[in-house]
């Protein structure tokens, strides 16, 4: 199994509708990551958090929010998807002061 | 404002010949410089982490280098493989927090 486990792979959702997208970590590792990857863009932070009770916004967290239900558990929610938030999406983890990521597969959203 | 960038997005050459990527910056003052690898469909995988106090890194046929003074990166795969064909990510980490990552260089090692 997977060390970072993202859900769904693939979604097609349409312009106004929620969705949420799951990512779950058997690493053990404090901190957890949502980026955005967009072709041209390279990898952008949405959000972060450190533990459970930690969220911190990154720098692109409009239209965003996030929920740390559990030290293994981090959900990116768009409560209303609009199309320019197409992208290939990415959760990480990062062990306390260690600096490395490790991914996820990561989540294609497409917004029609 | 802040910008990285790796010096194409695209670079192809043959097999057994060393490859070279760039990553450079500007506005950064990062503490550590990382390289990671992304192939189709995956999620990036660390390759390498070099400090600000560190010139030269190697592991295995992977050497990379680090010049706060040029604010540049240059990432070498010798010996060159077509399993290296992939995109290259250069990340800059400036604190606990966050890591900036360059846009790529896509790779293709021809047989």
């Amino acid at each position: 199994d997977a060390d970072v486990t993202q859900t769904p792979r693939n979604r097609i959702t349409k312009t106004g509708k929620r969705i949420m997208l799951e990512c779950s970590q058997t690493k053990g590792h404090d901190r957890m990551y949502w980026y955005r990857q967009d072709p041209g863009l390279g990898l952008r932070l949405i959000y972060y958090s450190f533990d459970v009770k930690d969220i911190n916004k990154g720098e692109i967290s409009d239209g965003y929010s996030v929920s740390r239900q559990a030290q293994a558990k981090f959900s990116l929610s768009l409560e209303s998807a609009i199309p320019n938030q197409t992208a290939l999406y990415f959760c990480a983890t990062r062990r306390g002061e260690a600096n490395v990521l490790t991914f996820g597969a990561g989540s294609r959203l497409t917004v029609l | 404002s802040q910008k990285i960038e790796q010096n194409s997005e695209a670079l192809n050459i043959q097999e057994g010949k060393t490859a070279t990527l760039t990553c450079n910056y500007t506005n950064y003052s990062p503490a550590y410089l990382q390289w990671y690898r992304q192939d189709p469909g995956r999620g990036p995988v660390f390759l390498l982490l070099i400090r600000e106090n560190e010139k030269e890194k190697r592991k295995e046929r992977l050497k990379v280098t680090f010049d706060t003074t040029l604010k540049q990166s240059l990432f070498h795969i010798t010996a060159s493989q077509p399993a290296d064909s992939a995109t290259y990510l250069c990340a800059l980490g400036a604190g606990a927090n966050n890591l900036f990552f360059g846009t790529g260089t896509r790779l293709t090692v021809i047989p």
